[in-house]
């Protein structure tokens, strides 16, 4: 079955320093959406892409899907205290389902 | 209400009793998703609703697993002979109008399943 898969699981960021957070699906998907979870929190939804290549911005954060659709990634500029937590990807094959990845866990130092 | 609700948020049972999980979806949301997290992992898919009917229990771990949904509107995630493996947090989420997966799906709170 489909799986999508998250690198890195933890990333540990210096106040200021930019990352990038990357998704990867076996199959082809039909969108993905990607949710941040805030410490003893729940998933919230950020953004979705269904275009291939596809590029959006909300403010310092930076969202791509790969040409083939088959992955995504996540960029973050200038990381700021409020951006811990867990980012997760959840990709699509085109039908309700959404499987999502494991998640990258954000720690900042500030 | 303003947002998906899930009662109770912490559960703690003994191992062997069955368990009841509450969820009520926004108002109006025809699709209800139920998914397990446990402690530093994803979402694991459990079951889909559309309406009242569920087409997809395909993510249910085991038999003593079940759920429901009447109305249309709450549903009961329901665990019997709970397991220490059942011990995680179960969030639901509800979206729109489901049957395609471009519908946002807004995440309850959770229910942290504790079995001793």
């Amino acid at each position: 079955g489909q799986q999508v898969m998250q690198i890195p699981q933890y990333q540990h960021v210096q106040e200021g320093e930019d990352f990038t957070t990357y998704c990867n699906s076996s199959t082809t998907l039909s969108n993905i959406q990607w949710y941040k979870q805030r410490p003893g929190g729940h998933p919230v939804f950020l953004i979705q892409l269904v275009k291939s290549g596809e590029v959006k911005k909300q403010k310092r954060l930076t969202f791509q899907f790969g040409e083939a659709k088959k992955n995504s990634s996540l960029h973050i500029t200038a990381t700021q205290t409020t951006d811990v937590g867990t980012y997760f990807c959840a990709g699509s094959e085109g039908f309700y389902k959404l499987s999502f990845g494991a998640g990258t866990t954000v720690t900042v130092r500030a | 209400g303003a947002g998906v609700s899930q009662s109770p948020s912490n559960k703690v049972t003994e191992k062997g009793k069955d368990v009841e999980l509450r969820c009520d979806p926004i108002s109006g949301h025809t699709a209800l998703y139920w998914y397990r997290q446990s402690l530093g992992q994803g979402l694991e898919f459990l079951i889909y609703f559309q309406g009242n009917s569920a087409p997809d229990k395909s993510g249910l771990p085991s038999d003593r697993f079940s759920a429901e949904r009447t109305g249309g509107s709450v549903s009961t995630l329901t665990i019997q002979r709970t397991q220490q493996e059942d011990s995680a947090v179960y969030l639901c989420a509800s979206s729109p109008s489901g049957g395609t997966s471009t519908d946002t799906q807004y995440f309850g709170p959770g229910t942290r399943l504790t079995v001793l």
